[in-house]
């Protein structure tokens, strides 16, 4: 069965400082792996998302995440954080047929002045 | 396109009261998911349909949830009898099939509390 794991439930950064989100997924097959942002009362927002070719994807707002095969990994990274980014991060899997997503537990950010 | 509409926002009910979560997908979308999110857990999937139909139920945690999609632009999550622990954030999503889960598309969510 699928799973998604990101073992920091919340993680606190300096404005300006770099960051990374760790993510560890358990799929069999070559997997779909999505970065979601929520900011406070809002949906889901994807950020970037990787399926197949470089294993360095871009996404929006200057976010970028690695796909590790070997370490299945996929964690998400900014290296300037802003203070609008304090918000909560999902990574996802996602089984190849339909929309179906399975979530981590999410990976609450908070800024620092 | 208004996106994916949830309603209410935010329901306060009390223990046993009958909880109703409504969701309008955007138009066109034939794919409808139902999740929840709490701290414990995380954002589960509870069940989601194709055209209308429920394809996969398996994450409604017991028999007093059930879902219903009587038509393409319409869904509802319903609790009875509501329990304190079925306090959560509720989001509705919508994505046309065929386009991948990238496509999926988030409401702002349902706010409940069961006191």
């Amino acid at each position: 069965a699928q799973s998604v794991t990101q073992p920091d439930i919340h993680i606190t950064v300096s404005e300006g400082a770099s960051l990374e989100l760790r993510c560890n997924y358990s799929y069999g097959a070559t997997p779909y792996l999505f970065w979601y942002v929520q900011s406070p009362g809002q949906g889901l927002q994807l950020l970037l998302k990787y399926f197949s070719g470089d294993t360095l994807v871009q996404g929006i707002k200057g976010f970028e995440a690695e796909f590790k095969r070997s370490q299945s990994s996929f964690n998400l990274r900014k290296p300037s954080v802003h203070w609008s980014d304090a918000a909560e991060y999902f990574c996802a899997v996602a089984a190849h047929q339909g929309g179906k997503l399975i979530f981590g537990q999410g990976t609450e950010l908070s800024v620092k002045p | 396109d208004a996106g994916v509409i949830q309603s209410p926002r935010h329901e306060v009910t009390e223990m046993g009261q009958e909880v109703t979560l409504r969701c309008k997908p955007i138009s066109g979308h034939n794919s409808l998911f139902w999740y929840r999110q709490t701290m414990m857990r995380g954002l589960e999937l509870l069940i989601y349909f194709n055209n209308n139909v429920p394809i996969d139920d398996s994450g409604m945690p017991e028999d007093r949830f059930s879902a219903k999609m009587p038509n393409a632009s319409f869904s509802t999550l319903k609790i009875q009898p509501s329990e304190p622990r079925d306090s959560a954030v509720y989001f509705c999503a919508s994505s046309l099939t065929g386009t991948g889960p990238e496509k999926l598309f988030f409401g702002s969510g349902t706010q409940l509390s069961v006191l």
